[in-house]
């Protein structure tokens, strides 16, 4: 089955850092991947996804996210971050293989602290 | 502003009942996924439904039940609630399914007391 781990549990940085939030899968079959937030008591927007192509992947926001097939990973990374930014993060995969099908299997969500 | 709709965005009830969340779709999407958000289980897949047909089941319990109906909306019923059922409940849309993305609507925080 199709699982998905992210690294951390919490992110704190400062506004105008960098950051990287981390996410690896575990698959045998093509997959394929996404990045969402949650904002406070709102729904999940999607950042960005790989489906195919090219391995760096942009998204809104600023953010950006690597595809390492080799290494089954898609960090998420901002050059510089707001306070805005402040947030719960998850990363998400599909595939054919899933036995729920074409739902998306969620990591455990990471979140992401911005202060002044 | 996701397009999709969930109704009523909180709901109070005690162990033993019944309830009945509603989701309407984006326009023109045909996919309809159910997600539970809860502190310990964190996000879990339920169920998806396609153009009215059940397409994949995740770790729905056998007291929830749901389907899809002509007009595409959705309804997700809860029943013999348990203080564990407690938790938010997400509806998500999308035209395709695996590669589209996904449009979650607000949710529907459910409380058992």
């Amino acid at each position: 089955a199709q699982s998905v781990t992210q690294l951390d549990s919490q992110v704190p940085v400062f506004e105008e850092a960098p950051v990287e939030l981390r996410c690896n899968y575990s698959s045998s079959v093509s997959v394929y991947l996404f990045w969402y937030v949650q904002y406070p008591n709102q729904g999940l927007q999607l950042l960005l996804k790989y489906l195919s192509g090219s391995t760096l992947v942009k998204g809104i926001n600023g953010f950006e996210a690597e595809f390492n097939k080799s290494q089954t990973s898609f960090h998420l990374r901002k050059p510089s971050v707001h306070i805005s930014d402040t947030a719960e993060y998850f990363c998400a995969v599909s595939s054919l293989a899933n036995q729920a099908g074409t739902a998306l299997i969620f990591g455990k969500g990471t979140t992401l602290s911005v202060s002044s | 502003d996701s397009g999709v709709t969930q109704t009523p965005k909180h709901l109070i009830t005690a162990t033993g009942q019944r309830v009945t969340l509603r989701c309407s779709p984006r326009s023109g999407d045909l996919s309809v996924y159910w997600y539970q958000q809860s502190l310990d289980q964190g996000l879990q897949f339920l169920i998806q439904y396609y153009n009215g047909e059940e397409r994949a089941k995740g770790n729905i319990l056998e007291r929830f039940s749901a389907q899809q109906f002509p007009d595409l909306h959705s309804e997700l019923n809860l029943s013999s609630l348990e203080l564990g059922d407690s938790a938010l409940y997400f509806c998500a849309s999308s035209v395709e399914p695996l590669t589209d993305t996904q449009y979650f609507g607000p949710g529907t925080r459910l409380t058992v007391l």
